[in-house]
This record gives structure tokens, C-alpha cells and sequence, in this order.
């Protein structure tokens, strides 16, 4: 199984400011990765597939990165509903599709 | 709009099954670009993948190694729905359990892209 591993547990942002989050995965994913956001009561909402892919909607201040076991999601200006939770998750080895434990991005 | 509504008891008594239902609207589940899945979330194991059932010239099941033994996961095409059934449930298993679809195709996602609302799901000792 690949574990997934996301850094840091808790990020203090201002409003405005850019957010840097990290993903790490234990062997190669190629770029099938995916990240969440998920705010408090809801379910997650995909933002970015295949590493650096923005979903349906999702705005232009969301960007991803990365290839094989490194990944980073940026936030490039955080507006209030950013101030949510954030899983990476792998789809390139299967069973199973697995998450990271998220990143929390709070205000500072 | 797509959509999945979730139904089903939020509280299970320990030793019983869960069932919980997700009914779709805007899709199909027997449609040939998607399989449809159960995903839960717990504070003490994150958000795991627990199995999914889709369509390829038959029904196709896959589940998670970890409840392997204790789940089921049935399609409805005359209700256009899929259903989770869980035994023998424990406290460990309290949980918020989604339904979600995943794009199959390699020319979307393959991520979930569509999740229904949660079901907190509480199981008393």
C-alpha cells in the first residue's frame, strides 16, 4: 500500500498570502495525483488531478506541481473559503486508492 | 447537475450491519465511464477507500483488504442507486461514510470527482 504523507499538519496563512503544501508518496506515483479541499461539515471537493490539472471550476489561484514522489499544491493568493482542509490522494497503485492525513490551512 | 444523495441510519448498534444507500441523479450507474464508491473518515484513520461497483459488460466489485470480509456493495440500475452494506460493526468503524464517483477513462480524472453528503455513522458498544 502506498502511504501518503503530507506536510505540515497545520499552516498559518494570512488572507491574501500564498500557501505552499507538500505531499510526499513512500514509491513512485508517477503524476496520478489528486488534491481536496474539504471544509468543515462537507465532503471534500476535487481541485487538481493529474498533479498540476485544475478540475471543472476550480479558480486559477489553485496550481499543483510535482512528479513521482514529490507534490506541492499552491494556493496563490488564499481568499476566506480556503481556510479548509487539504488531502493529496494517489490513484496510481491500486488496491487501494490512498490519502494523505491532510494540511489544515488556518488563519494567522 | 449531477448529484449523490445518501440515506441511511446514522446510529448502528454494535455487532449489527450498516446499510446506507446513494442515490444518483444526473448519471448512471451503470454508465461505462465511471464506477461508483464507498469512502470513509475517521479522526483516528483518515480517509480510507473502502470499495467500489461499476459496469463493464457485467457487475464488477472491488473492496478494501481491510473489510474484505465483512462488505457488499450492490448496484440498483431500476433506481439508478448503489448501496453499502457493512457487518459486524464495531466502534472502530464510527465514521463519516461518503459515496463518490471516480471518472474511469484515462482521458478524465480518474479522481473523485462527485461525492455525496456524508453520513456520520456512529456505533454504540
Amino acid at each position: 500500500e502506498i502511504v501518503m504523507t503530507q506536510s505540515p499538519a497545520t499552516l498559518s496563512v494570512s488572507p491574501g498570502e500564498r500557501a505552499t503544501l507538500s505531499c510526499r508518496a513512500s514509491q513512485s506515483i508517477t503524476s496520478n495525483l489528486a488534491w481536496y479541499r474539504q471544509k468543515p461539515g462537507q465532503a471534500p471537493r476535487l481541485l487538481i488531478y493529474d498533479a498540476s490539472t485544475r478540475a471543472t471550476g476550480v479558480p486559477a489561484r489553485f496550481s499543483g506541481s510535482g512528479s513521482g514522489t514529490e507534490f506541492t499544491l499552491t494556493i496563490s493568493s488564499l481568499q476566506s473559503e480556503d481556510f479548509a482542509i487539504y488531502y493529496c490522494q494517489q490513484y496510481n497503485n491500486w488496491p487501494p486508492w490512498t490519502f494523505g492525513h491532510g494540511t489544515k490551512v488556518e488563519i494567522k | 447537475q449531477v448529484q449523490l444523495q445518501q440515506s441511511g441510519p446514522g446510529l448502528v448498534e454494535s455487532s449489527q450491519t450498516l446499510s446506507l444507500t446513494c442515490a444518483i441523479s444526473g448519471d448512471s450507474v451503470s454508465s461505462s465511464k465511471a464506477d461508483w464508491n464507498w469512502i470513509r473518515q475517521s479522526p483516528s484513520r483518515g480517509l480510507e477507500w473502502l470499495g467500489r461497483t461499476y459496469y463493464r459488460s457485467g457487475w464488477i466489485n472491488d473492496f478494501a483488504v481491510l473489510v474484505k470480509s465483512r462488505i457488499t456493495i450492490d448496484p440498483d440500475t431500476a433506481k439508478n442507486q448503489f448501496s453499502l452494506q457493512l457487518t459486524s460493526m464495531t466502534p472502530d468503524d464510527t465514521a463519516v461514510y461518503y459515496c463518490a464517483r471516480r471518472c474511469s477513462l484515462s482521458t478524465c480524472s480518474r479522481a473523485f470527482d462527485l461525492w455525496g453528503q456524508g453520513t456520520m455513522v456512529t456505533v454504540s458498544s
